[in-house]
C-alpha cells in the first residue's frame, strides 16, 4: 500500500536554527499538508498546498514557516528560526480529494534545546 | 468554523468487551466526519469516514460509527476489542472544499487482559 514517508525520523537542534523537514507523498496525492502535534495535546492545521501554491494556513503558520514542492516528489517545511515552542511531532499528509481523508506519514519528532 | 469534542479523554476496558468513543462536532455547513486511529510512535491512520448517505458507516479492524445529525455526533463503536486496539483514537471534521480537518483531542482507548 503507497505511504507517505517522512525524514528524519527525529531531529533535535539549538534554538534559533533552521530545520527543514521532508516528506514524499503519495505520488498521484494532488493535496499536501502539515499539522503537528504538541506533547499531550491535539493535532493542529498548519499548512494545506495544492497546484504549487499555500491553499490555506493557521495562524501557527507565520512568516517563520515555509513550504516548498521543489521537484515532482518532495514536500518540504521549513522553520527558519526555531523556537523550544516549536518542539511537536510534525506530521506530511496527502490525499486526492478533501473526501478522501488523510494519508498521514509517521512524523517528524521536533525537539528543540 | 467547526470544532470537535471527544467526551472521553481515557477509556480502560477489558478485552472482548464493547467500547464506545464519543465524539460531538459543531459547523455551520455539512461536514465530512472522519476517525482516525494513532498507534504509539506512528502516525495517524484513516479508520473509517461518512461522506452522506448510510448513517452506519463501517471501517477498518471491526469498527464502525454512526452519524447523527440531529445530536451532532459521530460515535465510534466496536463489538469486541483486542488487546491491539489499545491507541489513540482521534474524530476529525472536515467542510466539504476546505481542505483542512479539525481535530478532536484524542481519546485514549487502553484495553486490559
Amino acid at each position: 500500500e503507497p505511504e507517505v514517508t517522512q525524514t528524519p525520523s527525529h531531529q533535535v537542534t539549538q534554538m534559533g536554527q533552521e530545520v527543514i523537514l521532508r516528506c514524499v507523498p503519495i505520488s498521484n496525492h494532488l493535496y499536501f499538508y502539515w499539522y503537528r502535534q504538541i506533547l499531550g495535546q491535539k493535532v493542529e492545521f498548519l499548512v494545506s498546498f495544492y497546484n504549487n501554491e499555500i491553499s490555506e494556513k493557521s495562524e501557527i503558520f507565520d512568516d517563520q514557516f515555509s513550504v516548498e514542492r521543489p521537484d515532482g516528489s518532495n514536500f518540504t517545511l521549513k522553520i527558519r528560526s526555531t523556537k523550544l515552542e516549536d518542539s511537536a511531532m510534525y506530521f506530511c499528509a496527502s490525499n486526492q480529494d478533501q473526501e478522501y481523508g488523510y494519508t498521514f506519514g509517521s512524523g517528524t519528532r521536533l525537539t528543540v534545546v | 468554523a467547526q470544532s470537535v469534542t471527544q467526551l472521553d479523554s481515557q477509556v480502560p476496558v477489558f478485552e472482548e468487551a464493547p467500547v464506545e468513543l464519543r465524539c460531538n462536532y459543531s459547523s455551520s455547513v455539512s461536514v465530512y466526519l472522519f476517525w482516525y486511529v494513532q498507534y504509539p510512535n506512528q502516525g495517524l491512520q484513516l479508520l473509517l469516514k461518512y461522506l452522506s448517505g448510510s448513517t452506519l458507516v463501517k471501517g477498518i479492524n471491526g469498527f464502525e460509527a454512526e452519524f447523527n445529525k440531529s445530536q451532532t455526533s459521530f460515535h465510534l463503536r466496536k463489538p469486541s476489542v483486542h488487546i491491539s486496539d489499545t491507541a489513540e483514537y482521534f474524530c476529525a471534521v472536515t467542510a466539504p472544499q476546505a481542505g483542512k480537518s479539525t481535530f478532536g483531542d484524542g481519546t485514549t482507548l487502553t484495553v486490559k487482559p
